[in-house]
């Protein structure tokens, strides 16, 4: 079935640094994709959606300078969360479409901003 | 705007227990419905959906049926296993196919005890 890498699962990174997440579909092209973020005990919140050779499209209240999305190939996302800061602590999953059942996520990246 | 609602957990029940885990919703339109269940460590994956009014989506012995009239998605199963611990997110999309983003609710973590 379809298959979503992403990586890494948990990251722990100092204020001030940026943080890489990276989402592989594995044996499909993923056209879209789109990147969630879920606080603890709230539903994930689409940040942005993410079309392989296009600008991403950000969701209101979502800086596109501070999270930085890039599709450069039909199985590759990555988010980049530049100057993480103790409140950009979070868990980000990342979803890509696929002809099958429609969605298919990644395990999701923990993020700790010390 | 479009939002789903699900009940608020935790859930607890012992094996073999019936399940019910509400789920209503709002939207415009002739959403797609979709339960989404994340094991421990896991990504999401899909359990099962439903396109239209009064389609019953089923899977391993879930099942939830697309209620137009009371704007509702509930998930059931007859008797659940220990197995069947996680968190189940209900969720919809106003798109068709799997181009536009699912809009999930919060969550709710099912815990079964032998």
């Amino acid at each position: 079935g379809a298959v979503v890498s992403q990586h890494p699962s948990w990251v722990i990174c100092k204020s001030g640094t940026s943080v890489k997440i990276e989402c592989r579909s594995l044996d499909f092209q993923a056209t879209t994709m789109f990147w969630y973020r879920q606080f603890p005990k709230q539903s994930l919140m689409l940040m942005a959606t993410s079309n392989e050779g296009s600008k991403a499209t950000y969701e209101q209240g979502v800086e596109k300078d501070k999270f930085l999305i890039n599709h450069a190939s039909l199985t590759l996302s990555t988010l980049t969360v530049t100057s993480a800061h103790p409140e950009d602590s979070s868990f980000y999953i990342c979803s890509a479409s696929n002809r099958l059942d429609g969605y298919t996520f990644g395990s999701g990246t923990r993020l700790t901003v010390v | 705007g479009n939002s789903v609602t699900q009940m608020e957990g935790p859930v607890t029940l012992s094996e073999e227990a019936f399940l019910t885990i509400n789920c209503t919703y709002t939207a415009t339109g002739y959403p797609s419905l979709f339960w989404y269940v994340q094991y421990p460590g896991e990504g999401l994956q899909l359990l099962l959906k439903a396109t239209k009014a009064d389609d019953k989506g089923s899977n391993k012995g879930f099942e939830a049926t697309y209620r137009k009239e009371t704007t509702s998605f509930h998930l059931e199963k007859g008797s659940v296993q220990v197995s069947d611990s996680a968190v189940y997110f209900c969720a919809l999309t106003n798109y068709g196919g799997s181009q536009g983003n699912l809009i999930f609710g919060k969550g709710t973590k099912l815990s079964v005890k032998p």
